[in-house]
């Protein structure tokens, strides 16, 4: 059974850029989370999606959005690049409405904003 | 807004002692779930509590959520090597919305 998939895994990006990371659900999956990973802050809550639904969202800025798609894999963007966003993005994905299992994380965006 | 509280922030034990990583929420919590991140990779998921006051365990790692549900803590015995990397716990209170404490890197010396 595969994994969650994140593509790209490295991205360089210039300030003022915008990008867009793409994760694919483990398959039967639903629910589809967003995190961003730095060294000061820790993993922090961006958006959670169901069933194409935003259902949860973090305290990030405007420029960070996300959708997800009929077959549930999920898109998140970044318009106007800061050096503040480089990290690591990680998706997670779980079974149903309620992240009863735990998440299964993909393996991360890495995303460098020159 | 719910934050969830992770202390120690570091760990360094030389192999074969224990580890202990607390983790507390200023808000009542409906679960629960604890992670290890190797070096390199990404959280792994290990466990989820929901019962007040539930203990589990798996081989030398103790998991414990607190009477109130407001704190969990998991304690490693006798450490090993392959127990390096950072744990978080990862509280909710709604099930699907989940804040991630900051981690306890543990570092084990052979």
């Amino acid at each position: 059974k595969a994994g969650v998939t994140q593509t790209p895994r490295y991205l360089i990006k210039t300030r003022g850029q915008q990008v867009t990371l793409s994760c694919s659900p483990i398959s039967g999956h639903r629910s589809v989370s967003w995190y961003q990973q730095t060294p000061g802050q820790g993993l922090q809550f961006l958006f959670e999606y169901f069933s194409e639904t935003q259902r949860n969202k973090g305290n990030f800025p405007g420029r960070f959005s996300g959708r997800q798609f009929s077959n549930s894999r999920s898109e998140m963007n970044v318009s106007t690049l800061e050096l503040g966003d480089s990290a690591l993005y990680l998706c997670a994905s779980s079974l149903g409405q309620k992240v009863d299992y735990g998440y299964t994380f993909g393996s991360g965006t890495r995303l460098t904003v020159v | 807004g719910q934050q969830v509280m992770q202390i120690p922030q570091y760990q360094h034990v030389q192999e074969g002692e224990d580890f202990t990583t607390y983790c507390n929420s200023s808000t009542t919590l409906s679960n629960i779930q604890w992670y290890k991140q190797r070096p390199g990779g990404h959280p792994v998921f290990l466990i989820q509590l929901v019962k007040s006051g539930e203990v589990k365990k798996q081989k030398r790692l103790t998991f414990q959520f607190g009477e109130a549900k407001k704190n969990s803590s998991l304690h490693i015995t006798a450490t090993q090597t392959t127990d390096v990397g950072t744990y978080f716990c990862a509280g909710s209170r709604n099930f699907n919305k989940f804040y991630f404490g900051s981690g306890t890197k543990l570092n084990v010396k052979p």
